[in-house]
């Protein structure tokens, strides 16, 4: 089955941690994003990756990074300078941009 | 910040009723996409319009992208209980990965 996965689905940390939120993909995408949801709100673009080892930043980048070494996998990090990170995240992947396809999204909460 | 504006913002109708909503741009943009999420989910997209007054239908629901290139339509005829969820209006604003989302509007269906 092809297909995006984000794991975990539920994620706790304490303030001043950094959490990295996994994102990989089976469909052979060239380019892969990730998105941060609030709630009542659209999704806001904070990094996208069109091949491997390059990536560029979003409208939000402030305060996250990634990494793309492998075509399958665009982990996100979200560091302890990003001042609000509670939100809801989610990757997706293209073959045709602008079509994306979504995962079914990490809810974070930082305590 | 946000460029698209969605409206209504929710919709409270009854199952069998048509529904119509909208999007708007300050901004002219050269492709529309409309997404569903239902809760704790990802999009899921639903129809693309690449030209200005392309009128397309997938199944109950019909899309239009207006000659302006400024509006996008979303009408979903005979509503079911399963129409529920957010949908979100999004196009690409400085390049085809650079996705930029409506705030979206809230569909409840009663039974």
């Amino acid at each position: 089955d092809g297909g995006i996965t984000q794991s975990p689905k539920y994620l706790f940390r304490k303030e001043g941690q950094n959490v990295t939120l996994s994102c990989e993909q089976n469909l052979n995408h060239d380019a892969m994003y990730w998105y941060r949801q609030d709630p009542g709100q659209g999704l806001r673009l904070i990094y996208y990756s069109q091949i491997v080892n390059d990536f560029q930043k979003g409208d939000i980048a402030e305060g996250y990074s990634v990494s793309r070494e492998k075509k399958e996998s665009f982990p996100l990090t979200v560091t302890s300078a990003q001042k609000n990170p509670t939100a809801f995240y989610l990757c997706a992947s293209s073959i045709d941009p602008p079509e994306q396809f979504f995962g079914p999204g990490t809810r974070l909460t930082v305590l | 910040g946000q460029q698209l504006n969605q409206s209504p913002q929710s919709m409270f109708i009854q199952e069998g009723e048509d529904v119509s909503m909208n999007c708007t741009s300050s901004s002219i943009f050269n492709t529309w996409l409309w997404y569903k999420q239902e809760p704790g989910e990802g999009p899921v997209l639903l129809i693309a319009l690449y030209k200005a007054g392309e009128l397309t239908s997938n199944g109950r629901l019909t899309a239009q992208f207006g000659i302006t290139r400024k509006d996008s339509f979303l009408n979903i005829s005979a509503s079911i209980p399963s129409d529920v969820g957010i949908y979100f209006c999004a196009g690409p604003y400085y390049n085809n990965n650079d996705m930029r989302f409506g705030a979206g509007t809230r569909l409840t269906v009663k039974p």
